[in-house]
């Protein structure tokens, strides 16, 4: 059945980069197009970036700055790569994926804790 | 930016009672919008899509409804396994998605 589970470090420093992985089971990265999505702690959810299923790729305008998505499909895998965090950027990160006929999101992923502090 | 506005932050309701959670756009949606659900520590589960079709598996006592900026989730009938957040998330903008800030139902 269709999975995408997230993982990466719980905790990062201010300033560093942030890396997630996003793995993947029952479809294919070449054919299904995959966000990233994140929800800070009490607040609303913020689309991120998609990771294309032809390989592109497009950012929110606000973090596209700071913000690299890449994939690996041998792997199944979607990475999401973030530098200068901030405390700001303390977050549950969550991968999705799209709707092959629409363009919802018909499964996410469990997520991850993410806090930015020394 | 489209804003979604959601209300309530939080609701409490009994079971068997129906309640009703909405988001208003900034901006004319065209119907662009799904509400989804989720449990603590729990992946958002899709509920209802371009406003008003249920997504497949999800039970009938919930539905979907409104037009233009305003928007609703209704739940008929509340079960206790509906106890969760919700939150609705505009794709009219695509990809630009947006959500609302989500709603806390709880049993009373």
């Amino acid at each position: 059945q269709v999975q995408l589970k997230e993982s990466g470090p719980g905790l990062v420093q201010p300033s560093q980069t942030l890396s997630l992985t996003c793995t993947v089971s029952g479809f294919s990265l070449t054919s299904y197009h995959v966000h990233w999505v994140r929800q800070p702690p009490g607040k609303g959810l913020e689309w991120m970036g998609v990771m294309w299923s032809d390989g592109d790729t497009s950012y929110n305008s606000a973090l596209k700055s700071r913000l690299s998505i890449s994939r690996d499909t041998s792997k199944s895998q979607v990475f999401l790569k973030m530098s200068s965090l901030q405390t700001e950027d303390t977050a549950t990160y969550y991968c999705a994926r799209e709707d092959s006929g629409d363009v919802y999101f018909d499964y996410w992923g469990q997520g991850v804790m993410v806090t930015v502090s020394s | 930016d489209i804003q979604m506005t959601q209300s309530p932050a939080s609701l409490s309701a009994s079971l068997g009672e129906t309640v009703t959670i909405e988001c208003r756009a900034s901006e004319d949606i065209y119907n662009g919008l799904a509400w989804y659900q989720q449990k603590p520590g729990k992946s958002p589960q899709l509920l209802i899509y371009n406003a008003n079709s249920l997504h497949t598996g999800v039970p009938s006592r919930f539905s979907g409804s409104g037009s233009g900026t305003q928007y609703s989730l209704k739940i008929n009938s509340l079960q206790s396994e509906d106890v969760a957040s919700y939150f609705c998330q505009q794709y009219y903008d695509y990809p630009l998605y947006t959500f609302g800030a989500g709603t806390k139902l709880e049993l009373k």
